[in-house]
């Protein structure tokens, strides 16, 4: 199974910071990985698909990079509504697995 | 618009069945491979088992395989997850997700139904 380590597992940020979460895989996934955000009691929720394509109707300040292993999610001018966990997954191969999650708080 | 509406989570002792149902709306649900993803409670998101359109294709987590079954109506736009022989590690939030074709991206989920396993 291909595992994904996100890191930080936490972070504190302020209104306005540019704040970035990396996402490594154990393996070379090439840019089969996908972003989800996901607030208290509520499904997880697509931000950015296949590394860096954002997903209809989100928001610009979010993008994706990276390929191979090591990929970034970027939350360019941080909102009060960006504090909450955010997920990476592989969709290389199955099982398709996810990373244990970074919470954002402000 | 697109709906995943999930059904049939309780409670059940250890050892005893249970199944989900996943009714769609808002989009041609023939057309679209389903998955199931769990999370167990504080912690984070697993993905169960996936089932293309036609059903012609299926695959299982490890940690389920030979006591979960994922089936599909596509005339009754459902989705199901047949789960047998059920542990306190299946104790989580059960969600059914559309796969968006290519990156297998999970574009839709339903607002997710809770399994507690514990007698």
């Amino acid at each position: 199974d291909i595992q994904m380590t996100q890191s930080p597992s936490s972070l504190s940020a302020s209104i306005g910071d540019r704040v970035t979460i990396t996402c490594r895989a154990s393996q070379s996934i090439g840019r089969y990985l996908n972003w989800y955000q996901q607030k208290t009691g509520k499904a997880p929720n697509l931000l950015i698909y296949a590394a860096s394509s954002l997903e209809s109707g989100v928001p610009s300040r979010f993008s994706g990079s990276g390929s191979g292993t090591d990929f970034t999610l970027t939350i360019n001018s941080l909102q009060p509504e960006d504090s909450t966990t955010y997920y990476c997954q592989q969709s290389y191969s199955t099982p398709w697995t996810f990373g244990q999650g970074t919470k954002v708080e402000i | 618009e697109v709906q995943l509406v999930e059904s049939g989570g309780g409670l059940v002792q250890p050892g005893g069945s249970l199944r989900l149902s996943c009714a769609a709306s808002g989009f041609t649900f023939s057309s679209y491979d389903m998955n199931w993803v769990r999370q167990a409670p504080g912690k984070g998101l697993e993905w169960v088992s996936y089932i293309t359109s036609s059903s012609s294709t299926i695959y299982y987590a490890d940690s389920v395989k030979g006591r979960f079954t994922i089936s599909r109506d596509n005339a009754k736009n459902s989705l199901y997850l047949q789960m047998n022989s059920l542990r306190a590690e299946d104790t989580a939030v059960y969600y059914c997700a559309r796969d968006r074709s290519g990156y297998q991206r999970y574009d839709y989920w339903g607002q997710g139904s809770l399994v507690t396993v514990s007698s």
